[in-house]
């Protein structure tokens, strides 16, 4: 079946340490985004890819980094960097612009604790 | 910039009754929108979309109708079921360039029996 996986489903993480959240999908999508959920203020959109090798920042990258080196994976780091990283993250992946509307597909999503 | 704006919740109904979940937008150009549902712990699943004005989306008994002369796209359902409860997400993305998704911020709907 395609889909899109995210791992792990939870994740603890002291303070001051990067952790690498993973995203694959096997829909064949150009794009793919990262989001973040946090109670009462729906998705923002951390980065999102078009294609391999190229990446773009959303509204809230800072302390985040993302790497595109394969079509089906988009990891996303959350660095030190980030104050507030504790939150829901979601992945998700379309088609490209310019084709039928692109309907993002969503991941199961990974909740990341910061102790 | 473009926005989405969700009653807020939650919506708490009993087994069978109507529902509606108001959703306005604010956009230039001509935005497609979208309906996502979010059960718990789980990532978000598209429900229904409608791509231009007077178009209406539907499934699994949800209906929405894109009304362009009041920037709406409110979700309806005849008659709830306990497995209806979740989150309903709002969206619209434009036409052009980078299809980027806003969301509203959500709307949470509980059926008791």
């Amino acid at each position: 079946d395609g889909g899109i996986t995210q791992s792990p489903k939870y994740l603890f993480r002291k303070e001051g340490q990067n952790v690498t959240l993973s995203c694959e999908q096997n829909l064949n999508h150009d794009a793919m985004y990262w989001y973040r959920q946090d109670p009462g203020q729906g998705l923002r959109l951390i980065y999102y890819s078009q294609i391999v090798n190229d990446f773009q920042k959303g509204d809230i990258a800072e302390g985040y980094s993302v790497s595109r080196e394969k079509k089906e994976s988009f990891p996303l780091t959350v660095t030190s960097a980030q104050k507030n990283p504790t939150a829901f993250y979601l992945c998700a992946s379309s088609t490209p612009s310019g084709r039928a509307v692109n309907e993002q597909f969503f991941g199961p999503g990974t909740r990341l604790t910061v102790l | 910039g473009d926005s989405v704006t969700q009653m807020e919740g939650p919506v708490t109904l009993s087994e069978e009754a109507f529902l509606t979940i108001n959703c306005t937008y604010t956009a230039t150009g001509y935005p497609s929108l979208f309906w996502y549902v979010q059960y718990p712990g789980e990532g978000l699943q598209l429900l229904l979309k409608a791509t231009k004005a007077d178009d209406k989306g539907s499934n699994k008994g949800f209906e929405a109708t894109y009304r362009k002369e009041t920037t709406s796209f409110h979700l309806e359902k005849g008659s709830v079921q306990v497995s209806d409860s979740a989150v309903y997400f709002c969206a619209l993305t434009a036409n052009t360039g980078f299809q980027k998704l806003v969301f509203g911020t959500g709307t949470r709907l509980l059926v008791s029996p």
